[in-house]
């Protein structure tokens, strides 16, 4: 079965620079969240889309922002990065439409991010 | 949004049922409760969910209590690929999404 794809998944940033996470949900799939996990630390939401429409937000730093293209694909966009960035970086989708369980996500990979 | 509360750590052996215990004290009455499972540098993965009473799939059950301020995921005859982190998050909802707030996880070691 598909799941969730993301890219790249390293990616080294030095301090200042900016970077590009990008996300594609799985087929039929009209929400999309992301979720930052530090070192040692447990996952913590972002931001989310439905339909293409920012949802919710979490903890993100002005710096992050982020969208859902036409295709559902999804991009992180962070800038002025900093040490503490340094993390692993989730995708996660679900459908309310496609049947399951109300709760469950699909996780991506992730995106393994070190800034120097 | 509050955070649900679980052991920092559990040791079992290989073949014993572990049973790891959540507490939900802000549930609100429409969530439903979920438990996922994470290995390193692995995304979270879904294990079970449930509202009420008890629920059981092909890896786990699930236990709710009437009041639903707690739930109890239970593994039968672990192994050690179940070593792993075991995290049952706060639900919240947005317009159309349902965003995952997760606590401090249940570290589970699995020895032979």
């Amino acid at each position: 079965a598909a799941g969730v794809i993301q890219s790249p998944r390293h990616l080294i940033k030095e301090k200042r620079e900016t970077a590009t996470l990008k996300c594609y949900p799985i087929p039929r799939h009209d929400t999309v969240y992301w979720y930052q996990q530090g070192p040692g630390q447990d996952p913590q939401f972002l931001i989310s889309f439905y339909e293409k429409m920012q949802s919710d937000k979490g903890s993100i730093p002005d710096r992050f922002s982020a969208q859902q293209f036409s295709d559902y694909h999804s991009e992180l966009n962070m800038s002025s990065l900093e040490l503490g960035d340094s993390a692993l970086y989730f995708c996660a989708s679900s459908s309310g439409l496609a049947g399951g369980s109300p709760n469950e996500q699909f996780f991506g990979p992730g995106t393994r991010l070190t800034v120097l | 949004l509050a955070k649900t509360t679980q052991p920092i750590s559990m040791d079992s052996y290989e073949g014993q049922e572990v049973n790891i215990t959540c507490s939900h004290n802000n549930i609100a009455t429409n969530d439903y409760i979920t438990w996922y499972q994470q290995f390193p540098s692995q995304g979270p993965r879904f294990i079970i969910q449930g509202y009420k009473t008890k629920v059981t799939n092909e890896v786990a059950s699930l236990f709710i209590p009437a009041d639903r301020k707690s739930s109890t995921l239970s593994l039968p005859r672990v192994s050690l690929s179940d070593t792993a982190v075991y995290y049952c998050p706060q639900g919240g909802s947005g317009a159309g999404s349902y965003q995952l707030t997760f606590g401090k996880g249940t570290k589970l070691s699995v020895i032979p």
